[in-house]
């Protein structure tokens, strides 16, 4: 199986900051990579998919970039909103894999 | 617009099987995509179970292999998931989630999640 190594677990953020959550993989995965976002409570919400391509309706202040291993998700002027959890999933290789999270909080 | 909601006990004794429902709205499971089970551990830990095709096939995590089950009722446009023995360890939070398939993978759609405790 694809481990999929998430960080930071956490980070205490201000609005209006720009943040960076990577994962590294344990093999290349040449860009199958999502990226989910998870409310408290609530369900998922996909923002990412093939390392760089917005889901629709997703705003333009979230963007992906990597190659190989190692991705990122960059969230641009931090809102209120974006307070949540967000977690890396792995589509080059079945079983599909995910990320343990990245916890967004308020500093 | 499309929609998935699961259903399910809510609470299994262990050695029991779970069976859960994902009922899906707005599109039909045997048009195209693959339907798939991911469940969310305690402390939040996520794991892909399962998925069944539009076609029928299947395809499992292996590590639950030897208890999973994925089926379908197409006339009611539902899928399934069936898994055996249960311990305290499959106590989770279960969703149902649509998987674009080729090319471009991703899950684009998720229901709202059943949470599930196995407990005597």
């Amino acid at each position: 199986d694809i481990l999929m190594t998430q960080s930071p677990s956490s980070m205490s953020v201000s609005l209006g900051d720009t943040v960076s959550i990577t994962c590294h993989a344990s093999q290349g995965i040449s860009s199958n990579i999502g990226w989910l976002q998870q409310k408290p409570g609530k369900s998922f919400k996909g923002l990412i998919y093939h390392g760089t391509n917005l889901e629709d309706g997703v705003p333009s202040r979230f963007s992906g970039s990597g190659s190989g291993a190692d991705y990122s998700l960059t969230i641009s002027s931090l809102e209120s909103e974006d307070f949540a959890d967000y977690y890396c999933v792995q589509y080059a290789q079945f079983p599909l894999t995910f990320g343990a999270g990245t916890k967004l909080e308020l500093k | 617009d499309v929609q998935l909601q699961e259903s399910g006990p809510g609470l299994v004794k262990p050695s029991q099987s779970l069976s859960l429902t994902c009922t899906v709205t707005g599109y039909s499971i045997t048009s195209d995509y693959a339907w798939n089970w991911i469940r969310q551990f305690p402390g939040n830990k996520l794991e892909w179970m399962g998925y069944i095709s539009y076609s029928g096939s299947t395809s499992y995590n292996p590590s639950l292999k030897s208890r999973i089950s994925i089926t379908r009722d197409t006339s009611k446009n539902q899928f399934f998931l069936q898994l055996n023995s249960v311990t305290t360890e499959d106590t989770a939070t279960y969703y149902c989630a649509r998987l674009r398939k080729g090319g471009l993978y991703y899950f684009d759609y998720w229901g709202q999640g059943t949470t599930l405790t196995v407990s005597s």
